[in-house]
């Protein structure tokens, strides 16, 4: 069966620092791969999708990036964290475009 | 694109009493309309999904209807029970484009024992 896992669980980072946020997934090959973010009490918010290795599509223009170094891994980054990218960050996976999506444990992101 | 409006955003109901969460989508071309259960700081998880050429699907106390004609599709849960205290989010899928679901903004469903 298919498992997506990330880390960390939890982090707590200042404004400025960097970010690097891991999703992984097993038992499945080439899936199509999501970010979102939660902001406390909201829904869900598309932030980037991939379809394959290298390729990118962002969906909201801000600080942040991912990348997709290998099939079933997916990264998100910035640079310089922000006081508004606190939140609950959640990675999904799909078999395809037609096909259900299912989320990762997540990871809960405060910026101080 | 796809626009989805969901209704109520906040569902308060006594134990054994029905829930009904609607949503409307805005375009024709969906076919795939997914509900999410999220419990308090956990993930989503796919409670129960339609595609466009039923009309109502059931699972034990969850049952999805679709009007396609008045594109709107609704979750009913029956005898509700306070472990179904959760946010719930809809969301549908169109043809065209990337085929990612559009997420409507979810309803906070509450059952008092």
């Amino acid at each position: 069966s298919q498992t997506i896992h990330q880390w960390p669980a939890t982090l707590v980072q200042p404004v400025g620092s960097p970010l690097s946020l891991e999703c992984t997934v097993e038992g499945t090959s080439n899936p199509n791969l999501y970010w979102y973010r939660q902001a406390a009490g909201r829904g869900l918010q598309l932030l980037f999708y991939s379809v394959g290795i290298g390729q990118i599509s962002s969906e909201v223009p801000q600080n942040l990036s991912a990348s997709r170094p290998q099939d079933r891994q997916f990264i998100l980054s910035s640079k310089k964290l922000l006081l508004s990218d606190s939140g609950f960050y959640l990675c999904a996976w799909s078999s395809g475009p037609f096909y259900e999506q299912y989320f990762g444990p997540g990871t809960r992101l405060t910026v101080t | 694109g796809e626009n989805v409006e969901q209704h109520p955003s906040t569902l308060s109901v006594q134990e054994g009493d029905s829930a009904v969460i609607k949503c409307t989508y805005s375009d024709s071309a969906s076919n795939y309309f997914p509900w999410y259960k999220q419990e308090l700081g956990k993930r989503p998880q796919l409670i129960i999904d339609i595609r466009s050429n039923v009309g109502e699907k059931k699972d034990q106390r969850i049952a999805v209807t679709l009007n396609k004609t008045a594109k709107h599709f609704s979750l009913h849960i029956t005898e509700t029970q306070p472990e179904d205290s959760a946010v719930y989010f809809c969301a549908a899928r169109y043809r065209g484009g990337s085929y990612i679901p559009t997420f409507g903004r979810g309803t906070s469903l509450i059952v008092h024992p």
